[in-house]
């Protein structure tokens, strides 16, 4: 029973271009949290979704990120236009429709140059 | 915005010696916590928790103390162990209703042999 898969572990993207970043939740689990970690902070939420649906994207940037979980396939986070602050790493996590039993992929390792 | 801080960014112990962790929360409306342990280059993983009904959660050798009225909580580790050293994030969040977590930015963990 594979845990969550994120890909890639790592991204090294050029200012402007954009990152895509996949989340495939556990087998069983039908919601996909998104997390950001900065340099020696703590994880910030991002985004909560069920699929083809957000439900809660309240700390998502207003502008340049987005999200979807479509009804096939992994979750993706997509960031347009990268620049040097989004370099962070960040994690995907899933749990059943309960809420309880948050587990979390190994993230992926944004980096802006 | 910090609803959920670990002031203590980093602590060590001597091998079989307790650790503990503090953790402290400003939204009193938040009633689950739970900690979180996170090894370099991979996803949080989860440790225990506790909800606001108890005040105390044990489970081998990790217990949670709650001080609702403080709103402050501890993880106690007995006996530490040099595999204990890690990052430890506390967490918190609603029961009922969102199921986004609030993180604390950590305390780095170092059990000395």
């Amino acid at each position: 029973n594979a845990g969550v898969m994120q890909n890639p572990r790592h991204l090294v993207r050029r200012r402007g271009q954009e990152a895509r970043l996949r989340c495939s939740p556990m087998k069983g689990h039908s919601h996909v949290y998104w997390y950001r970690q900065l340099p020696e902070e703590g994880l910030k939420f991002m985004v909560y979704l069920q699929k083809e649906n957000i439900i809660d994207e309240s700390g998502m940037p207003k502008e340049r990120f987005s999200a979807e979980f479509p009804k096939e396939g992994p979750s993706i986070l997509r960031i347009q236009q990268v620049v040097r602050g989004d370099s962070a790493a960040y994690f995907c996590a899933s749990s059943p429709p309960s809420g309880y039993g948050y587990t979390f992929g190994s993230g992926t390792r944004l980096t802006v140059v | 915005d910090q609803q959920v801080k670990q002031n203590s960014p980093s602590l060590s112990v001597q091998e079989g010696r307790i650790s503990i962790l503090n953790c402290d929360y400003t939204n009193s409306m938040f009633d689950y916590f739970l900690w979180y342990k996170k090894y370099p280059a991979e996803g949080p993983t989860f440790l225990i928790s506790i909800s606001s009904i108890k005040d105390k959660n044990e489970d081998g050798r990790f217990t949670v103390f709650l001080n609702k009225s403080a709103k402050h909580l501890s993880l106690h580790i007995v006996p530490s162990q040099p595999g204990d050293s890690a990052v430890y994030f506390c967490a918190a969040t609603y029961e009922t209703g969102a199921n986004n977590l609030f993180f604390g930015t950590g305390t780095r963990l170092t059990v000395i042999p």
